[in-house]
């Protein structure tokens, strides 16, 4: 158990559907990142918190988008679904900009996301 | 395009023997390079990892190794136990770039044969 909570587990929808996914980081860390994993693209960085403001961005669709709260928690709004948006979504936290001593990033057991 | 690839998406070893799994990698500014296991159903977990000031990094019965010129670093598994079936991520950081963001090669499942 690497202490990083993702909720709901499993989430099917339809295309053109809007979803919330849940993410609550390990207790003391201030870093939240978000990424997907699709069939064709393995793992991709999509955003990144860092207490509560935005620290970077990389292949984030412009119909996600993301937030991180006061008590450290994320969320990612995925918007107008389509059938490529079905993938597993991971969070992933760590202490700071610069994680452990390894960088190291505690990833939760992500989300599913099936868009019928 | 692919900044991090893994070339071989399945590897099948004897348990006992080693396991070496590859990783390429295109961007000169990547300076840290790590190695996370998967399990299905679970998120990746850390395994161990590497500076680009060194050459090679133990950790038990993993060792990481990598060739800057080459631009290119291997896992190696001695001994291969069943337990360590799973996807191997390669991923890099570009520390300089204000962001720990993780880029990950599309893994490489190894099945360790009892």
């Amino acid at each position: 158990d690497s202490g990083v909570t993702q909720t709901p587990k499993h989430l099917i929808t339809a295309t053109g559907q809007r979803v919330t996914l849940r993410c609550s980081p390990r207790s003391g860390d201030l870093s939240v990142y978000w990424y997907q994993q699709s069939l064709d693209q393995g793992l991709q960085f999509l955003i990144q918190y860092y207490n509560g403001e935005e620290r970077a961005k990389g292949n984030i669709l412009e119909r996600f988008s993301a937030q991180q709260f006061p008590d450290l928690h994320s969320e990612l709004n995925l918007s107008s679904l389509e059938l490529g948006d079905s993938a597993l979504y991971f969070c992933a936290s760590s202490v700071g900009l610069a994680g452990s001593s390894y960088n190291e990033q505690f990833f939760g057991p992500g989300t599913r996301l099936t868009v019928l | 395009d692919q900044q991090v690839k893994q070339n071989s998406p399945s590897l099948s070893v004897q348990e006992g023997r080693i396991s070496i799994l590859n990783c390429d990698y295109t961007n000169s500014m990547f300076d840290y390079f790590l190695w996370y296991k998967k399990y299905p159903a679970e998120g990746p977990t850390f395994l161990i990892s590497i500076s680009s000031i060194k050459d090679k990094n133990e950790d038990g019965r993993f060792t990481v190794f990598l060739n800057k010129s080459a631009k290119h670093l291997s896992l190696h598994i001695v001994p291969s136990q069943p337990g360590d079936s799973a996807v191997y991520f390669c991923a890099a950081i570009r520390s300089g770039a204000g962001s720990y963001q993780l880029t990950f090669g599309k893994g490489t499942k190894l099945s360790v044969i009892p």
